[in-house]
């Protein structure tokens, strides 16, 4: 039972347009959201996260969006770079994280 | 920030033999830390939640006694995986919470590469 899932197993961007990373969720449950950011052989690092009662939280660069109707969640980052190339994870929590599968994002120049 | 320092990082290692992995807070104290498995081109897998002064909670599927998880200080957890076998082959991550900040993220180590042979 997957109730964390990213259909897109990898995206590519232009340097300097918008990324978008899309995840849906089927647990109404999760407390929050998060969206790590994971580079080959390291651990994920943590990006930006959304409480369930908001529908939108922006830091910078990263914009997450989240439509509790839909049960749909995504990270708009924005203006893309070269630098943000990763896998990046959405993951549903209360005190246990749930992970999504990860979207490859590269950032080309 | 928050840092957590995963020991060792690459382990190789014949089959049949117990592979003891750390995982320890730097610079916070965490009453509970996580045990992640990551298969090639698989999400991270939460195998079992480590209490700080008790037993772990392991995930279903997991064996326990396959897995032992230790977490005797606020500081350290440790995952032995025992009597390895060339399936236990994977990436094993922790994480940590620290125990003042419980709102707050996560913070992950950076994994340990475990290949069996």
């Amino acid at each position: 039972d997957q109730q964390v899932k990213q259909n897109s197993p990898s995206l590519s961007v232009q340097e300097g347009r918008i990324s978008i990373l899309n995840c849906d969720y089927t647990n109404s449950m999760f407390d929050y959201f998060l969206w790590y950011k994971k580079y080959p052989a390291e651990g994920p690092t943590f990006l930006i996260s959304i409480s369930s009662i908001k529908d939108k939280n922006e830091d910078g660069r990263f914009t997450v969006f989240l439509n509790k109707s839909a049960k749909h969640l995504s990270l708009h980052i924005v203006p893309s770079q070269p630098g943000d190339s990763a896998v990046y994870f959405c993951t549903g929590g209360g005190n246990k994280l749930t992970f999504g599968t990860g979207t490859q994002l590269k950032v080309e120049l | 920030g928050a840092v957590v320092s995963q020991h060792p990082s690459w382990v190789i290692c014949k089959s049949g033999t117990s592979v003891k992995i750390e995982c320890r807070s730097l610079d916070f104290q965490a009453t509970t830390m996580f045990w992640y498995r990551q298969f090639p081109k698989q999400s991270l897998m939460l195998m079992a939640t480590s209490n700080e002064g008790s037993k772990a909670t392991y995930e279903q599927g997991v064996e326990k006694d396959k897995f032992l998880i230790n977490h005797a200080s606020l500081t350290l957890s440790t995952l032995t995986v025992t009597s390895a076998h060339p399936e236990d082959s994977s990436f094993y991550i922790c994480s940590a919470r620290d125990h003042f900040e419980s709102n707050q993220p996560q913070h992950f180590g950076d994994g340990t590469r475990l290949s069996i042979l």
